[in-house]
């Protein structure tokens, strides 16, 4: 059974950075890419970015190019996502999701919070 | 980028009736459209993807069709359960959501 689980809820100043984390389980790690999903309080589903599952190829969105990082250890079966430069828009949920081209397997998604 | 439009933003509607909610793309995904439902507090929850394929589980009182720009989720006859925000997503090009569409109690 395929499980994705977020790292906790995070608190940081504007200027901060952030490192979220999702551990696989239940299916090869290198098999599947995965994608970073964000929602900020009562709007739409923004993507982030992209990690290949069998190397460490990424892709992000303009929006947040320069800003994001996603990286992965293969041999935790986690993949991370870090947000530097924060700012209070950035307050939101923050969801990883596997790459089946849709997104069947969430994860339970992480709260962060910009705040001074 | 492609922009998803859906339509409308909200949606009061009766149990047992029928709801029928549209998305629209920019320009053409083909077949590549999937549908969310997200309750509060929850993740979204796949309901359609190819935009017309049930996922595993969804009852077949979902059903979606479209191909190309124009899509609609048909929610036959609702049930108690369904009332929720329901969010289209093209996967052609990376991914892009549309804004939502909350479906209500009438």
């Amino acid at each position: 059974q395929v499980h994705l689980v977020q790292s906790g809820a995070e608190v940081k100043k504007p200027g901060a950075s952030v490192k979220v984390s999702c551990k696989a389980s239940g299916y090869t790690f290198t098999t599947y890419g995965m994608h970073w999903v964000r929602q900020a309080p009562g709007q739409r589903l923004e993507w982030m970015g992209w990690i290949n599952g069998g190397n460490d190829n990424t892709k992000y969105s303009q929006k947040f190019q320069g800003r994001v990082t996603i990286t992965r250890d293969t041999s935790a079966s986690t993949t991370y996502m870090e947000l530097s430069s924060l700012r209070s828009e950035d307050t939101a949920v923050y969801y990883c999701t596997r790459d089946d081209s849709y997104a069947y397997y969430w994860g339970q998604g992480t709260l962060v919070t910009v705040s001074s | 980028d492609i922009v998803m439009t859906q339509s409308p933003a909200t949606l009061s509607v009766s149990p047992g009736e029928r709801a029928t909610l549209s998305c629209r793309a920019s320009q053409s995904v083909s077949n590549s459209l999937a549908w969310y439902q997200q309750k509060p507090g929850q993740a979204p929850r796949l309901l359609i993807y190819g935009a017309s394929t049930r996922a595993t589980g969804i009852p077949a009182r979902f059903s979606g069709s479209g191909s190309g720009t124009d899509f609609t989720l048909t929610i036959s006859s609702l049930q108690s359960e369904d009332f929720a925000v329901y969010y289209c997503q093209q996967y052609n090009n990376w991914l892009t959501f549309g804004g939502g569409t909350k479906v209500e109690i009438k």
